[in-house]
């Protein structure tokens, strides 16, 4: 079966501050990656996919997120964190070759970036 | 952000009321989903369209239907819903589904926030 987990339902951080948003996954062969991030009142945007190759994606806003296939694991980050990144923040997969087109999300983690 | 569209943005219904949820894409996909968001809880994904076949189903109550007339467009046909039907209803859609091309990234709209008192 496949499954997300974002382990932290809130993550405050200082603005100009590093920022990390967890995710583990679990599937039983090779993943793909998604990192959506949803701002009040308006619907998910994309931020990164992993497929495959290099291990360190980089995406959309200065967002970046790491694969780490020893720990499933695929964590969002960010050098250094703005106000306007204050929002919500989905982890989902989908199990590579096995034509389901589910794709599986986390319950979503709050970021409140504080000035 | 205008790639994929939803209307009504809010809707507040009764028990007995038939209602649609409208969803319009404007970004050439050939996929379109229906997914449920409620607070606290993972988005849960109600239906698949690929070129306006529904490929997925996952359980959903019969009180929800359907409807995709053509590749760009996708409804929501509500009919008696129960209170706990209250939530984030998510259009969304990708490029080539019936490619089993995986990898697409889903382009979502803002959503409908639906309250069925």
């Amino acid at each position: 079966a496949q499954s997300v987990a974002q382990p932290e339902d809130q993550v405050n951080v200082a603005e100009g501050n590093p920022l990390t948003v967890k995710c583990t996954y679990s599937v039983s062969g090779n993943p793909y990656l998604f990192w959506y991030v949803q701002y009040p009142n308006r619907g998910l945007q994309f931020l990164l996919k992993y497929i495959t190759g290099d291990n360190l994606v980089k995406g959309s806003y200065g967002f970046e997120a790491e694969f780490n296939k020893s720990q499933t694991s695929f964590h969002l980050k960010k050098p250094s964190a703005l106000v306007s990144d204050s929002a919500l923040y989905f982890c989902a997969v989908r199990e590579a070759g096995t034509g389901a087109n589910n794709l599986f999300f986390g319950t979503g983690t709050r970021l409140t970036v504080i000035p | 952000e205008t790639g994929v569209t939803q209307t009504p943005r809010h809707l507040v219904m009764g028990m007995t009321n038939k209602k649609s949820l409208k969803c319009e894409q404007h970004l050439g996909h050939n996929a379109m989903y229906w997914y449920k968001q409620s607070a606290k809880k993972p988005l849960e994904l109600m239906f698949v369209y690929s070129l306006e076949e529904r490929v997925e189903n996952n359980s959903v109550p019969s009180r929800f239907s359907p409807e995709c007339p053509n590749s760009s467009h996708l409804f929501l046909h509500l009919h008696t819903l129960q209170p706990e039907d209250s939530a984030l209803y998510l259009c969304a859609s990708s490029q080539d589904l019936s490619a089993g091309v995986l990898t697409d990234t889903q382009y979502f709209g803002p959503g409908t926030r639906l309250t069925v008192l």
